[in-house]
């Protein structure tokens, strides 16, 4: 199975500052079609999870540009610019280039 | 406007059975992949499992599978999870979730809660 491992487990970020928070998989999500099966979710307090970022970098329908995602390979970055309470909640990374599609352990963002 | 909702979940003893429902409505059921994925108590998420729009492909979780069964009916815009021997590690809110391969699993239900004690 593909190990998915994001980093910090927590951030506290005061708002309006950025954050960043990295997830790392065990094996290239890079499929041979030259896809990327990488997406990152948020999961606000007692609320189903929401699709932010899909294939690395593609932001989702309806999510503010404040998000950005970026890497490559095994190793990637979700950018959050100018934190704002709505923001508050737990991101999932998550592969899909082999089944069992597996997530990371998620981060928690507070604010300061 | 999609929606995704979930149904049949409960506290049922260890070695039970229990059916879980999810109908969909808001988009064409038939022209999508879906998907359970599960969140125990205070945890992170896990896939469970998935199956085609048509039902030609279905994949589990190993952690599920011979025990878990997933189907639909696109008839009735219905996804299913047959859960058979439960154990206590199977408490959890179990969520569907619509499936498409560009952007993942970009629709999800509110979840339905299961828990497996005596």
């Amino acid at each position: 199975d593909i190990m998915m491992t994001q980093s910090p487990l927590s951030v506290a970020v005061t708002p309006g500052e950025s954050a960043s928070i990295s997830c790392r998989s065990s094996k290239s999500l890079l499929h041979s079609n030259g896809i990327t099966y990488l997406s990152w979710y948020l999961q606000r307090p007692e609320k189903s999870p929401q699709l932010l970022i899909y294939q690395i970098s593609n932001l989702a329908s309806g999510v503010s540009d404040r998000f950005s995602g970026s890497g490559s390979g095994t190793d990637f970055t979700l950018k959050i610019s100018k934190v704002e309470t709505e923001d508050v909640g737990i991101y999932y990374c998550v592969q899909f280039l082999e089944v069992p599609w597996t997530f990371g352990g998620g981060t928690k963002l507070e604010l300061k | 406007e999609v929606q995704l909702v979930e149904s049949g979940g409960g506290l049922v003893q260890p070695g039970r059975s229990l059916k879980l429902s999810c109908v969909a409505s808001g988009f064409t059921f038939s022209n999508y992949g879906m998907n359970w994925i599960r969140q125990a108590p205070g945890k992170g998420l896990e896939w469970v499992a998935y199956i085609s729009s048509g039902s030609s492909y279905i994949y589990y979780a190993e952690t599920v599978k011979g025990r878990f069964t997933i189907s639909r009916d696109n008839a009735k815009n219905t996804l299913y999870l047959q859960m058979t021997s439960l154990r206590s590690e199977d408490t959890a809110l179990y969520y569907c979730a619509r499936f498409s391969w560009e952007p993942g699993f970009d629709y999800w239900g509110q979840g339905v809660m299961v828990t497996v004690s005596s």
